[in-house]
């Protein structure tokens, strides 16, 4: 598959469970994001990671934690979330330089029950 | 950091009219200013893009303007179409590495 994927598309979870997302790009970038989108903010950005390092973690819960083994792969680990953590999870990368477009994969659509 | 505003929320326009969008952002140093477009059920995508090099950039049925010195920078669409109907979003490139921040999102609805 071409591009940038996620998986899995759809994932229902209880307060107490442990789930991990995962993003791959297929695309030669060498940043890779997680954003969340709500109905109350729409595009929040919430990790950064170039090169493997991460540069960016937009003051996010611990209860979120990203890891990026590789420049093509990035994984969000999931741990005690709450019922407003229900979101549309978004990964997206881009190559390096200012002028460079970001490149979506399709979301992960979070329930926690 | 950054703070980009987006107006207006919704938008409701008859097909063949014209749509624009505005937004404003804060950091007077940010210098590229992308536009996506998210249909209903899928994944952002940039329909256009611009630098503060360039004043406005066309492409088809789309242009945007930037003005930097009023810190703002708004999307035209001409001879809206239903397939135009979707939810835009500007950013603007903060000045750290890397990081796009976002509007809140322009809901557009072109009815036939």
């Amino acid at each position: 598959e071409t591009g940038v994927t996620q998986t899995p598309r759809h994932l229902v979870m209880g307060m107490t469970n442990k789930k991990s997302l995962k993003c791959e790009q297929h695309l030669g970038h060498n940043a890779m994001y997680w954003y969340k989108q709500s109905a109350k903010k729409p595009l929040e950005l919430m990790f950064v990671y170039n090169f493997k390092e991460q540069t960016e973690n937009n003051s996010v819960p611990s209860r979120f934690s990203p890891e990026c083994p590789n420049s093509s792969h990035l994984f969000l680990h999931l741990h005690t979330l709450q019922p407003e953590d229900s979101a549309l999870y978004l990964c997206a990368s881009s190559q390096g330089g200012t002028y460079n477009e970001q490149f979506f994969g399709p979301g992960t659509r979070l329930t926690v029950l | 950091g950054e703070n980009v505003e987006q107006h207006p929320s919704t938008l409701s326009v008859q097909e063949g009219d014209s749509a624009v969008i505005k937004c404003t952002y804060s950091d007077s140093a940010s210098n590229y200013f992308p536009w996506y477009k998210q249909e209903l059920g899928k994944r952002p995508q940039l329909i256009i893009d611009i630098r503060s090099n360039v004043g406005e950039k066309k492409d088809q049925r789309i242009a945007v303007t930037l003005n930097k010195t009023a810190k703002h920078f708004s999307l035209h669409i001409t001879e809206t179409q239903p397939e135009d109907s979707a939810v835009y979003f500007c950013a603007a490139k903060d000045t750290g590495f890397q990081k796009l921040v976002f509007g809140t999102g322009t809901r557009l609805l072109v009815s036939p």
